[in-house]
């Protein structure tokens, strides 16, 4: 397999465009995870998903920010409009039950100048 | 996260010498966790503990939980420049969660 697939992998943009994030989860696997990754923050958990359905989005920070999960095989996480503290790497991660070991991404390097 | 404790915060070894990295919880774990991270990439699992005084090894690294299920401990024996990255501890309650610690930062000089 080939793991979970992020893109893009580095992603620099300006105040108030719009970011999309992609995730491609391993297959079989029936729970997704977006994180953000910060020197100030550490790894903090986004949005959580089982079954492609949203159980958790209490992480997400402003209404800026959504995510969605059309099918098993794909999520998005989109900032609109982005701003320059959204600066960090995202990450998404899958695993074959909810609380197994999660598998994560390569991660996307967000740069909001 | 501040549920986690992680020490040392960083730490030097020389190539050969073993290495040994912290974690410890307030609360008592369900699961214990440990991934490695090397910059600009993803976290990589390497080992899961659920039970009280479970002991892991893969390869050259050993991870233990304490009877207690409060702190777990990685250990790197012989390490070598391929063990240099992150090291981060996360833990679960029994749900979806995991809360991760700061992470340790491990270099090894050749």
């Amino acid at each position: 397999d080939a793991g979970v697939i992020q893109s893009p992998r580095h992603e620099v943009t300006e105040m108030g465009q719009e970011v999309t994030l992609r995730c491609k989860p391993i297959s079989g696997h029936n729970s997704l995870f977006w994180y953000r990754q910060t020197m100030m923050r550490g790894l903090e958990l986004l949005i959580y998903f089982n079954n492609n359905v949203p159980i958790d989005d209490s992480g997400m920070p402003e209404d800026r920010f959504s995510a969605k999960m059309p099918n098993a095989s794909f999520s998005t996480l989109k900032i609109q409009p982005s701003e320059p503290r959204d600066s960090a790497v995202y990450f998404c991660a899958s695993s074959f039950m909810s609380h197994g070991e999660q598998y994560f991404g390569p991660g996307t390097r967000l740069t909001v100048t | 996260s501040q549920e986690l404790e992680q020490s040392p915060q960083s730490l030097i070894v020389q190539e050969g010498k073993n290495l040994t990295i912290n974690c410890t919880s307030s609360k008592t774990l369900y699961g214990l966790y440990w991934y490695k991270q090397k910059y600009g990439e993803g976290l990589i699992f390497l080992m899961m503990l659920q039970k009280g005084g479970e002991e892991k090894s893969h390869e050259k690294i050993t991870a233990k939980l304490d009877e207690k299920k409060q702190q777990s401990s990685l250990h790197i024996t012989a390490s070598q420049p391929s063990h240099a990255g992150i090291y981060l501890c996360g833990a679960s309650r029994g749900d979806y969660k995991l809360s991760f610690g700061a992470g340790t930062t491990v270099t090894v000089r050749a």
